[in-house]
């Protein structure tokens, strides 16, 4: 199993391009999150998915949307990228097993760098 | 904002030492997690002690919470230039808060050969 993908790893963007981050996991995990992290700080959430068909707001989802296009696949896209978007985005998911909570499991991350 | 609130921000022990890092929180919680991440790679999880659980013990990792204090510890004992990483508490806070983290600022924990 490769767990959880993201795709690309490092992407460079001009103010007010456009780009899709990918996220998939073989897992069969329910929710998916979407995470950015900047220097010296821990993550925080931009979007997540409880399940497949829905999504919610995190601390930071001012100027991102997701899709929840599968069960396994969970994309975060950049309308219009900003400077202070250049961070590392992380995807992770988690499940729910015999009635008790799971952990998150990451992926490797993806770093953008917006000029 | 920020729920959890690590201390140290930065320790640097010797190999075979114990390392112990701090998390403090505001809100009542579901569980609390600890997990580590190397240099330029994504989080693994460590460890996940229940908000009914007082003490977990992992191998060489110890975790306490106080939900009276609003806080918790993780004790990594006979440190190794291995666990050189930094380290983060995350809380899921209680009520309908399933599986949403709110993650603390790190502790990053250097070990000397």
């Amino acid at each position: 199993n490769a767990g959880v993908t993201q795709t690309p790893k490092f992407q460079v963007l001009k103010t007010g391009q456009s780009m899709t981050l990918q996220c998939a996991q073989d897992m069969n995990h329910n929710s998916m999150y979407w995470y950015r992290q900047d220097p010296g700080m821990g993550l925080r959430l931009i979007y997540y998915s409880a399940s497949e068909g829905t999504t919610d707001k995190g601390e930071v989802p001012n100027g991102y949307n997701v899709s929840r296009l599968n069960k396994r696949e969970f994309s975060l896209r950049l309308e219009s990228a900003a400077p202070s978007q250049t961070s590392v985005y992380f995807c992770a998911s988690s499940g729910k097993l015999a009635g008790l909570r799971e952990t998150q499991y990451f992926g490797p991350g993806t770093r953008l760098l917006v000029l | 904002s920020q729920q959890g609130e690590e201390d140290p921000q930065a320790l640097s022990i010797q190999e075979g030492e114990n390392a112990t890092m701090n998390c403090s929180y505001k809100t009542s919680i579901n569980n609390l997690q600890w997990y580590r991440q190397n240099s330029g790679r994504g989080l693994v999880h460590l460890i996940l002690i229940r908000s009914n659980e007082r003490e977990k013990h992992s191998g060489r990792l110890r975790v306490t919470l106080d939900t009276s204090k609003k806080s918790s510890s993780l004790l990594i004992t006979a440190s190794r230039a291995a666990d050189t990483a930094s380290y983060f508490c995350a809380t899921e806070a209680g009520g309908t808060s399933y599986g949403k983290l709110t993650f603390g600022q790190g502790t990053i924990l250097t070990v000397h050969p």
